[in-house]
């Protein structure tokens, strides 16, 4: 079975500084790794995905991430945050079962972004 | 490109009574079909999916249904809602077949539904 575990449940940073958001993963295949994003009372939004091509993904909104084998991790990085990073951030690994996706959610971590 | 709306954004229910969440996809055809449940402080649980009409998977025993009467319909059901209901629902979609594209999940603006 498939999981995933963000190891910071809250993360809390200036604005202007780097962000770093921990994700590992357990997988018995070659795993699709997603890094999604919720704003306050909102949907999520796709920031990238790992899907066996290069290993650092680049995203939206100045994210990329860098899928580690050897280490199962998907961390998720951005080199200066801005105050509209504030959100909850998911890691989400594909379970790809014949004809449909089943997506396995972390726990979130929330990002603050202080002044 | 592909849209997907989902309504209504926010409900607030009495217990015993019953609920009706409503998806529609635009500008694709025969979309897999999700729907998720967000409990408050929690991730996200996979409560349904289908893969085409009429064909609905149930991931978790629950009080809740769905069906899929339409290519680009997914709705959310229940008869009699309990408290333990409430909480954030989204809809999603995804490519019919998996590829670089296909395993990406997208997802609506979701639903808050609080049962009283």
């Amino acid at each position: 079975a498939q999981s995933v575990t963000q190891l910071d449940s809250h993360v809390s940073v200036s604005e202007g500084t780097p962000v770093l958001l921990r994700c590992n993963y357990s997988s018995s295949y070659s795993p699709s790794l997603f890094w999604y994003v919720q704003h306050p009372n909102k949907g999520l939004q796709l920031l990238l995905k790992y899907t066996s091509a290069a290993t650092l993904v680049k995203g939206i909104n100045g994210f990329e991430a860098e899928f580690k084998k050897s280490e199962t991790s998907f961390h998720l990085t951005k080199p200066s945050a801005h105050m509209s990073d504030a959100a909850e951030y998911f890691c989400v690994v594909s379970d790809r079962p014949q004809g449909a996706q089943k997506l396995v959610f972390g726990q979130g971590t929330r990002l603050t972004i202080n002044p | 490109s592909q849209t997907i709306h989902q309504w209504p954004a926010t409900l607030v229910q009495p217990v015993g009574s019953p609920l009706s969440l409503e998806c529609t996809v635009e500008g694709t055809s025969n979309p897999n079909l999700y729907w998720y449940r967000q409990a408050a402080g929690r991730g996200l649980q996979l409560l349904f999916y289908s893969v085409g009409i009429g064909q609905i998977s149930s991931e978790v025993p629950q009080n809740l249904s769905a069906s899929r009467p339409q290519d680009r319909q997914f709705i959310l059901s229940s008869k009699k809602l309990l408290l333990s209901d409430s909480g954030f629902y989204l809809c999603a979609w995804s490519f019919p077949f998996p590829g670089s594209s296909g395993n990406t999940i997208y997802f609506g603006e979701g639903s808050w539904l609080t049962v009283v």
